[in-house]
């Protein structure tokens, strides 16, 4: 079956620009959580959404940052006026039932800010 | 969630064992260890997890020592593929505990 699916898988930006990073999680998955990477480290946990409601927002590293699960399935990440120390990989993951089920990664979004 | 340690990176050979190790000497009774491997250019993927009995599955097994202060991750015949990160993490399934840290992990190469 389909797995998680994100898009673009690489974006440049300007400095400055805002840009939009969407998740399209497996089919029935009540939770999705955005991670942030940056080169050669682990991913670092950004937010959770337990169907449209954004349970956990805690990760996210500046108001500049922005998620959104309006109907409870594809999901924005979304970040304002970028820096060039945002430019990291973006994961998405989803998980049936709860939180703490077994997360199901895409293969990200690659973001190079200029 | 309890620290892990893990080694930086290690070879091994193609068709061999890959012994990859991990401590976590604070787990905490109720702590499962997880492991997961990250190939380049992709998203994470799940491998196993346990609790304190050995554990195998059709990729790897979980050999968890009987305090439960490290564990070690086999794959029983290393090939070309399983180039990647290797992240060992513990946390409480079936909890609230659903955000994952990885570390660093251990950057495995295998070689022909």
């Amino acid at each position: 079956g389909a797995g998680v699916s994100q898009s673009p898988r690489y974006k440049v930006a300007k400095r400055g620009q805002d840009v939009a990073l969407r998740c399209d999680p497996i089919s029935g998955h009540v939770s999705l959580f955005w991670y942030q990477q940056a080169l050669g480290q682990g991913p670092e946990f950004l937010t959770y959404f337990q169907n449209e409601a954004q349970l956990d927002k805690s990760g996210l590293p500046s108001d500049r940052f922005f998620a959104e699960r309006p109907e409870g399935s594809v999901s924005t990440l979304k970040i304002q006026r970028t820096q060039q120390e945002d430019s990291a990989v973006y994961l998405c993951a989803s998980s049936s039932g709860g939180g703490a089920g077994e997360q199901f990664f895409g293969p990200g979004t690659r973001l190079t800010v200029l | 969630d309890a620290k892990t340690t893990q080694p930086t990176s290690m070879d091994c050979a193609e068709g061999r064992a890959a012994n990859l190790p991990c401590n976590h000497s604070t787990i905490s009774g109720n702590e499962y260890v997880y492991w997961y491997r990250q190939i380049h250019s992709q998203g994470p993927q799940y491998i196993i997890h346990g609790l304190k009995n050995n554990e195998t599955n059709e990729m790897a097994s979980l050999i968890i020592t009987e305090d439960r202060k490290s564990s070690t991750l086999i794959l029983p015949h290393a090939t070309l593929r399983d180039t990647a990160v290797y992240y060992c993490i513990v946390r409480v399934p079936g909890s609230n505990d659903y955000k994952l840290s990885f570390g660093a992990g251990t950057t495995v190469t295998v070689r022909a």
